[in-house]
This record gives structure tokens, C-alpha cells and sequence, in this order.
């Protein structure tokens, strides 16, 4: 069954602390892991695909990466305005469903 | 461009009525997609359409769930009868299916409280 594991449930930092999110799944032939950001009462908002093990893709203070079991969504010296929820999603085959984990929620304090 | 809009934002009603949820997707994308999300169970994929034609329901709790796209522009979910266990946020999103970017955007929900 296809499965996707997010941790920690949630993660609390100081500005400036970096730290990485992780993200395992497992899925019968993987087309693509998803992160997306949430804030409170609005609807998620992409961030990174990543289709094959070894991709990294990065956007200002975030870089995330895959491998064949894993994702980790990297936080470089974050701020308080990067406090949100991370949620992460894989698409089996062409399926076009994506499976969501249940997220991490990181607090970030100045 | 607007991005995914749903209306309305908040929905408040009894049980036993009828709720119907409305999404319209970025212009120029051919799916959209239904989902709701709670504490539970977080984010489930409810339905989702392809060129306006469904494509997927097996995420449609039960028979009292419907949806529809008539056109490229607009689709519904409807609630018929409601219930308090479908007290949620409801989520639409689109994207463009069988091409290279094939992401979802997603809307900025609807929540739903059935009293």
C-alpha cells in the first residue's frame, strides 16, 4: 500500500537554526514527490517536484532532495515568516492522485 | 491570473440539508481535483476530473457525495443529505494532466461545519 511518513510532527527553532524535514515513502513506482507549504486557513502552496533520486531543487532558504526511499526538505537559517506546515505528496505511476503525508508543523521564533 | 477560487469560504448549516461547494480552476488547466482535509485523516483526494470528464471517485465517501464539472470553468460538490462527520475543509485544485509540469494548485478551501 502506498504510504508516506512525515517527520518530526512538528518542529520548533530559534531564527537563524537550520534544520531538515523528513518525508519517507513508500509507492509503487514513483512519478514525482511534491512539498508543499500550508499556513493556517489557507490552501497549500507549491513548492518543489522532484521526479528521480539524486534531484535537488532550491528556492531561498529551502532545498529539498530525494533519494530512492526519502525526501528532505532542507531549512537554511530560517526566519519567522517561514513557520508553517510542510506537507509532502507522491504520485504513483500516471495516476495524477497524490498521496499526502499528515505534515510537519515548524514554528520558527525570532 | 486569480488562481483556483472556491466559493463560498465558510459554510455553516444543519444536518440533513443540502450543501453544494463551488470551485473555478486556472484558466488554461485541464483537471481540477476535489479533496478534503481534517485533523484525522489530513488531505484525502476525494474526485478528480480530466478534461471536465471524472475520472477517479474512489475517494467519494458515499453516495450522499456528488460532483460535476459542466464546463472547464466551473465545477460543484454537493453534500445531499449533510451530516456532522462531513465537517471539513474542502479543497479544489488544478493543473495541467500529460504535460511536463503537471503540479496542482491549490484553492483556498472551504470550511464546512454541519451542526
Amino acid at each position: 500500500e502506498d504510504q508516506v511518513t512525515q517527520s518530526p510532527e512538528a518542529l520548533r527553532l530559534q531564527e537563524g537554526e537550520s534544520s531538515s524535514l523528513n518525508c519517507s515513502y513508500t509507492v509503487s513506482g514513483l512519478r514525482g514527490l511534491f512539498w508543499y507549504r500550508q499556513d493556517p486557513g489557507k490552501g497549500p502552496e507549491f513548492l518543489f517536484t522532484l521526479y528521480s533520486a539524486g534531484e535537488e531543487k532550491e528556492k531561498e532558504r529551502l532545498k529539498a532532495t530525494l533519494t530512492k526511499k526519502e525526501s528532505f526538505l532542507h531549512i537554511t537559517a530560517p526566519k519567522p515568516e517561514d513557520s508553517a506546515t510542510y506537507l509532502c505528496a507522491v504520485e504513483r505511476g500516471a495516476t495524477n492522485k497524490l498521496i499526502f503525508g499528515t505534515g510537519t508543523l515548524l514554528a520558527v521564533q525570532p | 491570473d486569480a488562481g483556483v477560487i472556491q466559493s463560498p469560504r465558510h459554510e455553516v448549516t444543519e444536518m440533513g440539508q443540502e450543501v453544494t461547494l463551488r470551485c473555478k480552476p486556472i484558466s488554461g488547466h485541464n483537471s481540477l481535483f476535489w479533496y478534503r482535509q481534517t485533523m484525522m485523516r489530513g488531505l484525502e483526494l476525494l474526485i478528480y476530473f480530466n478534461n471536465n470528464v471524472p475520472i477517479d471517485d474512489s475517494g467519494m465517501p458515499e453516495d450522499r457525495f456528488s460532483a460535476k464539472m459542466p464546463n472547464a470553468s466551473f465545477s460543484t460538490l454537493k453534500i445531499q443529505p449533510s451530516e456532522p462527520r462531513d465537517s471539513a475543509v474542502y479543497f479544489c485544485a488544478s493543473g495541467r494532466v500529460g504535460t511536463e509540469e503537471e503540479t496542482q494548485y491549490f484553492g483556498p478551501g472551504t470550511r464546512l461545519l454541519v451542526l
